[in-house]
């Protein structure tokens, strides 16, 4: 069965990084597009960006162009998404998500807290 | 950006009554080469990550129950809930990924009246 499973919870301060880790199973990592969604505590869901974890081609959306980097290692079918510069109003459950042209399957969510 | 306009807010509805939650696209997700409407619905459950329930506007994923169902097309969507169960309370999100920035409906929560 199709599986997404997420690095763990993390802290961070205002101006620090954070590397999210997506491992993929039960199919095969490069036939799908990889995205990665976020949600802010009690808000809705923003797209952040893409991955072809077959060749590595991303595309962000505007907010993020310059401090989001998304990278594959498809020795170990897993995807990564690192955000620079964090905010405080960017503490969030990040999620990886599947697109097979929808949205399939959803990773368990990572959550992010910024502060000080 | 293609904005996602869900209605109502939020909805309180009896167990076994019907549940009716819209979403609007302020551009068309349907794709005349394959005849298909860009356009999906997920239920977010407090806690959990969102599941799809609906893809291609109408086609429920498996393991679905029938009380869902999902119609419209071009800019004009609707999902259906016919008979509430106290297991639907959640979030329900519109979701268009015709085009690229992929967005959502802002979301509209279901509770039991």
């Amino acid at each position: 069965q199709v599986q997404l499973v997420q690095s763990g919870a993390e802290v961070k301060k205002p101006g620090a990084s954070i590397k999210v880790s997506c491992k993929a199973s039960g199919y095969t990592f490069t036939d799908y597009y990889m995205h990665w969604v976020r949600q802010a505590p009690g808000q809705g869901l923003e797209w952040m960006g893409w991955i072809n974890p077959k060749n590595g081609d991303t595309k962000f959306a505007q907010r993020f162009q310059g401090r989001v980097t998304m990278t594959r290692d498809t020795s170990i079918s897993t995807a990564y998404m690192e955000l620079t510069s964090l905010r405080s109003d960017e503490t969030a459950v990040y999620y990886c998500v599947r697109e097979a042209s929808f949205y399939d399957y959803w990773g368990q969510g990572t959550l992010v807290t910024v502060s000080s | 950006d293609i904005v996602m306009t869900q209605s109502p807010d939020s909805l309180a509805v009896s167990l076994g009554e019907r549940a009716t939650i819209n979403c609007k696209s302020s551009q068309s997700v349907f794709y005349n080469y394959d005849n298909k409407n860009y356009l999906a619905w997920h239920q977010q459950k407090p806690g959990q990550p969102p599941k799809l329930l609906i893809y291609w506007a109408s086609t429920r994923e498996s393991g679905v129950p029938d009380r869902f169902s999902g119609s419209g097309s071009g800019t004009d969507f609707t999902l259906t809930i016919s008979s509430l169960q106290a297991d639907d309370v959640a979030v329900y999100y519109c979701q268009q990924y015709y085009y690229t920035p992929r967005t959502f409906g802002q979301g509209t929560k279901v509770e039991i009246k």
